[in-house]
């Protein structure tokens, strides 16, 4: 199947500072990218749809501001948590698809992210 | 989106089979069907997907009856290795017109493979 990665793997940041987490698909290209945000023993929590070229579309109650998305290329979108507080330590993954009727969406690693 | 309802839970033993029920009583005609396994602390990998009738790959199958209301994962021979949390997803359909298939999980069956 299809390959997305995440970068970094795993980050602890002091509070107040802001965190980029990269999505790249390696072998196809990925007009949308999801971006989800798992706590522990839940499930995954869909926080945006990612649009290369167009503005990030954010679920309700997700905070646009505080978590930037930008999708400049057909195989990067990458999410900026600013101003990261301790309540914004979770799981990050994300997820991308290859579009033109193939329905299945391909999943990164994940991005642990500790706030302290 | 299609809601979708599972068992929270399973428990099997090493080269049983297990299946998987998910209810999807709302699914959209254009909506795919697909099961995903997530260990702990990894992102969710695709094992596999279906629109109707019965699907097989070298993993598992899908059934899937005509009504498509439901959809039942079977995995042939579980090992421990196999002890995972398994989500059903429902599409809404948007990968069609390209782009993006945008998927809401449920709380996924936790299936848990002993000796």
């Amino acid at each position: 199947g299809a390959v997305v990665s995440q970068h970094p793997s795993r980050v602890i940041c002091k509070s107040g500072t802001s965190v980029k987490i990269e999505c790249r698909s390696l072998d196809f290209q990925a007009t949308t990218m999801f971006w989800y945000r798992q706590f522990p023993k839940k499930s995954l929590m869909l926080m945006a749809t990612s649009n290369e070229g167009s503005k990030a579309t954010y679920e309700q109650g997700v905070e646009k501001d505080k978590f930037l998305i930008n999708h400049a290329s057909l195989t990067l979108s990458t999410l900026t948590v600013t101003s990261a507080h301790p309540e914004d330590s979770s799981f990050y993954i994300c997820s991308a698809g290859q579009g033109q009727g193939k329905e299945t969406q391909y999943f990164g690693p994940g991005t642990r992210l500790l706030v302290l | 989106l299609a809601k979708t309802t599972q068992p929270i839970s399973m428990d099997s033993y090493e080269g049983q089979e297990v299946n998987i029920t998910c209810s999807h009583n709302n699914i959209a005609t254009n909506d795919y069907i697909t099961w995903y396994q997530q260990f702990p602390s990894q992102g969710p990998r695709f094992i596999i997907q279906g629109y109707k009738t019965k699907v097989t790959n070298e993993v598992a199958s899908l059934f899937i009856p005509a009504d498509r209301k439901s959809s039942t994962l079977s995995l042939p021979r579980v090992s421990l290795s196999d002890t995972a949390v398994y989500y059903c997803l429902v599409g809404d359909g948007g990968g069609l017109t390209g782009g993006g298939n945008k998927l809401t999980f449920g709380t996924g069956t936790q299936l848990k493979v002993e000796l």
